[in-house]
């Protein structure tokens, strides 16, 4: 079964902490994706990486950062959270190539306080 | 830029009532894919369908149904018979051939079929 895990399902932390979102995919998948979900805007590409080491800007990667040293595993990394990065965070990933089906985690629900 | 836009924010119905959800894009390109994604509240999406911006064939699943036409850009998801089961939030998307393979996501329709 295909299969695409995140490290945790909820997660809470402080303002101006540092996260650590964790991404491991088993398909052996080229690309991977964040996404944030949010009530009445739907899901927004963060990043996403098509490659090891290699990652572009979605529609909103300001406050984040991304990591992908090896092909299965993408974090996401907040450097220091605020109150408006409150949200579900999916991670996906998916063949190259044609435009595949991307697979979904079962996402982080992350609130700041 | 690519858009895709669901505009019912939230539908319900009774069981076995037949569902349309409906979903527009905008691409320029002409060669593109839409797909259609559940969520059930578990969380996690769930592929249902992709087509290519070359085969507008109607495509039946069971009781899911999907219609797509080029010429009002729509690629409509029909659920026939609905049952408990379906209550989802339901999500179109659109990716573009031969690019980054991103996938443009609408925001979503919430369904709930009640008993």
């Amino acid at each position: 079964d295909v299969k695409v895990t995140q490290s945790s399902r909820y997660l809470v932390k402080r303002t101006g902490e540092k996260v650590f979102l964790e991404c491991v995919q088993d398909m052996d998948h080229e690309n991977m994706f964040w996404y944030r979900q949010d009530p009445g805007l739907g899901l927004r590409l963060i990043y996403f990486s098509y490659d090891v080491k290699m990652k572009e800007k979605g529609d909103i990667p300001e406050g984040y950062s991304v990591s992908r040293e090896k092909k299965e595993r993408f974090s996401l990394i907040l450097e220091s959270t605020s109150t408006n990065q409150t949200s579900m965070y999916l991670c996906a990933s998916s063949l190259s190539g044609v435009s595949t089906e991307a697979f979904f985690g079962q996402g982080t629900r992350l609130t700041v306080v | 830029a690519q858009k895709v836009t669901q505009a019912q924010t939230e539908i319900s119905v009774v069981e076995k009532e037949d569902v349309t959800l409906d979903c527009v894009y905008e691409t320029r390109d002409t060669t593109y894919y839409l797909f259609w994604y559940k969520q059930p509240p578990s969380g996690e999406l769930v592929f249902l369908i992709r087509r290519n911006s070359f085969d507008e064939q109607n495509e039946i699943s069971g009781r899911y149904s999907w219609n797509f036409q080029k010429s009002t850009s729509s690629f409509n998801f029909t659920i026939t018979a609905s049952q408990v089961v379906d209550s989802a939030v339901y999500f179109c998307a659109l990716s573009l051939w031969g690019g980054s393979e991103k996938l443009v996501f609408g925001k979503g329709t919430k369904l709930t079929v009640n008993p």
